[in-house]
């Protein structure tokens, strides 16, 4: 079974500081690395993707890949409140379909 | 721009009634259609993609079904809805294949079964 495994949460940090948020996955032959943002009731948006170990930097968002150690994460810096979401990761594993973690709620405080 | 639409919004039905959600996609040509199911608790799950007219494949074997009988059209359907068919559904589109499909979605139906 290909999983991708991420924690529910909720993860609480204050406005301003670092949120990071992690995803791990089961299947070596991934290839590229998706995460999306999703408000309570509205769908999901895509925020970025990544295929390359290592960083990748978009505005306050920042994706990291460790393919060796199967791990993907998010970084999201000076967080608002409006950052207050569930954050979706999801996987390519194959020709043209993605595989999607639970989920983890991020809370944060003014 | 490219947009996407889905309807209803919302939507209850009773159990054993039929079921059809439509999503279609504006602004590209030949895209690839997703239908996703979200209950809760379960995240989201791939229930039918379509590469192109006619082409569906199932990712889970149940009692829904999907059709695609234009280029940006996706339909949903049921014969008889049972009580686990509630969640929220989504529709997905994305114009490339490989390291960089990007999938965006349509804003949903939310449906509830009684």
């Amino acid at each position: 079974q290909k999983e991708v495994e991420q924690n529910s949460g909720p993860l609480s940090v204050p406005e301003g500081a670092i949120a990071s948020l992690n995803c791990t996955y089961s299947d070596r032959g991934s290839q590229s690395f998706f995460w999306y943002r999703q408000y309570s009731g509205k769908s999901p948006e895509l925020i970025m993707f990544i295929y390359s170990n290592g960083d990748k930097e978009d505005g306050r968002f920042t994706a990291q890949l460790n393919k060796a150690s199967q791990y993907v994460s998010l970084l999201i810096r000076d967080s608002q409140p409006s950052d207050s979401a569930t954050y979706l990761c999801a996987v390519n594993r194959g020709y043209s379909t993605l595989t999607f973690g639970k989920g983890t709620m991020l809370l944060v405080s003014p | 721009s490219q947009t996407i639409h889905q309807w209803p919004a919302t939507l209850v039905q009773p159990v054993g009634s039929p079921l059809s959600l439509e999503c279609t996609v504006e602004g590209t040509s030949n895209p690839n259609l997703y239908w996703y199911r979200q209950a809760a608790g379960r995240g989201l799950q791939l229930l039918f993609y379509s590469v192109g007219i006619g082409q569906i494949s199932s990712e889970v074997p149940q009692n829904l079904s999907a059709s695609r009988p234009q280029d940006r059209q996706f339909i949903l359907s049921s014969k008889k809805l049972l009580l686990s068919d509630s969640g929220f559904y989504l529709c997905a589109w994305s114009v490339r294949v490989g390291l960089d499909n990007e999938q965006f979605f349509g804003p949903g139906t939310r449906l509830t079964v009684l």
